[in-house]
């Protein structure tokens, strides 16, 4: 099954380390992109990658890192810089074609910071 | 400011009924979607929109350029129709690399 998928579903850090989170997709989209999802607040752009070894800063990207190096993996850091890490990260790949621009998102990552 | 509007921001529903959610934006759009959030969190596309109206099933989702506004619309809803549903854009010009998102619509339907 074509799929994009995200590891782990929950992740606990202590503040002051740095966190990676996966995103793995098999449905050989160009573009993945990594989201953050807060309470009563819209999703946010925190990178994107249009290509394999390039990536953008979205609107939210302080305190985040990113690497491109395979199409498939879209690899998210969370460093110690980032002041408020708690949220609900998704990651998303999207499809063009003449008559279609679909987003294909994954389940998610729920990082909590203790 | 958030630039998509949705409203309304929770929405009740017995089972059966007709369901309206609305979507607005500010400036020219290339695209508008309709998206679909269940409770565990993963989201579904449910739409892409440039123009018109499409329908799937017991959806139905409408967009009027002029007005910069789009409707999604549940027939006969069913308890399995509640989620968060978030309408996200595309706008037009140096901005279209990314979707630009609503809040979302809370609803929930009662057996």
């Amino acid at each position: 099954d074509g799929g994009i998928t995200q590891s782990p579903k929950y992740l606990f850090r202590k503040e002051g380390q740095n966190v990676t989170l996966s995103c793995e997709q098999n449905l050989n989209h160009d573009a993945m992109y990594w989201y953050r999802q807060d309470p009563g607040q819209g999703l946010r752009l925190i990178y994107y990658s249009q290509i394999v070894n390039d990536f953008q800063k979205g609107d939210i990207a302080e305190g985040y890192s990113v690497s491109r190096e395979k199409k498939e993996s879209f690899p998210l850091t969370v460093t110690s810089a980032q002041k408020n890490p708690t949220a609900f990260y998704l990651c998303a790949s999207r499809r063009t074609g003449m008559w279609t621009d679909t987003q294909y998102f994954g389940p998610g990552t729920r990082l909590t910071v203790l | 400011k958030n630039e998509v509007e949705q409203s309304p921001q929770n929405l009740t529903a017995q089972e059966g009924e007709f369901i309206t959610i609305n979507c607005s934006y500010s400036v020219g759009i290339s695209a508008l979607h309709w998206l679909q959030q269940h409770p565990g969190g993963g989201i579904v596309s449910l739409f892409m929109l440039s123009s018109g109206k499409k329908k799937h099933g017991r959806l139905i989702a409408t967009i009027n350029i002029q007005e910069k506004h789009s409707s999604l619309h549940i027939t006969a809803s069913h308890p399995r129709d509640s989620a968060v549903y978030i309408c996200a854009v595309r706008y037009s010009g140096g901005s279209n690399y990314k979707l630009t998102f609503g809040k979302g619509t809370l609803l929930t339907v009662n057996p």
